[in-house]
């Protein structure tokens, strides 16, 4: 069965620090991967994809995620965060087969930006 | 347009009564899925219902937990006997199977506790 790996379950940072929030999956054939992200007292939203092509995708709010086929890996990064990217984080991963859609979330990152 | 609404948005209940959370998708998405989101657990798969097909009840906890979608569109949840360890925040979301991006849109969440 397919699994996600999220290797820090709080982060506390400084404003303009670097941020990466790890992820690992356990499934070794063609999948498309995820993260979402949820503000405090707001729904959980994508904050960006990969599907396929170009591995470095680029998301909102200047977050980045690069795809590493061989480590099995979709790390966040973000060159300098803000108070406001305070926020659970949560990889996903679901397996590229056609309609079937299930996804596996990890078990959230909490970030906390101190001003 | 509108997105994915959950109802109720909180429900208390007593430890071995029955109860019922309801969930509308964002009209044409064929598919819906459930999850539960408990303090330290992270985001947990229940069921996963795909146009017509049979659904993926593999996350399922128990055999009090069912979950049915009429018409392709609305689901309800189904807790049965609520236990303590059923508090949560139950989530919903949908995605469209035409658009193959598999983006999921969540619903704000029935926060459900059992006394």
């Amino acid at each position: 069965a397919q699994s996600v790996s999220q290797h820090n379950h709080h982060v506390i940072l400084s404003e303009a620090a670097s941020l990466e929030l790890g992820c690992n999956y356990s499934y070794g054939g063609t999948v498309n991967l995820f993260w979402y992200v949820q503000y405090p007292g707001q729904h959980l939203q994508l904050l960006l994809k990969y599907f396929s092509g170009d591995p470095l995708v680029k998301g909102i709010k200047g977050f980045e995620a690069e795809f590493i086929k061989s480590k099995f890996s979709f790390n966040l990064r973000k060159p300098s965060v803000q108070w406001s990217d305070t926020a659970e984080y949560f990889c996903a991963v679901n397996l590229n087969s056609g309609g079937y859609q299930k996804v596996t979330f990890g078990i959230g990152t909490k970030l906390q930006v101190i001003p | 347009g509108a997105g994915v609404s959950q109802s109720p948005s909180n429900k208390v209940t007593e430890k071995g009564k029955d109860v019922e959370l309801r969930c509308d998708p964002i009209s044409g998405h064929t598919a819906l899925y459930w999850y539960r989101q408990s303090l330290g657990q992270g985001l947990e798969f229940l069921i996963y219902f795909q146009g017509n097909s049979a659904p993926d009840k593999s996350g399922l906890p128990s055999d009090r937990f069912s979950a049915e979608r009429t018409g392709g569109s609305v689901s309800t949840l189904t807790i049965q006997r609520t236990q303590q360890e059923d508090s949560a925040v139950y989530l919903c979301a949908s995605s469209s199977h035409g658009t193959a991006t598999y983006e999921q849109y969540f619903g704000p969440g029935t926060r459900l506790t059992v006394t």
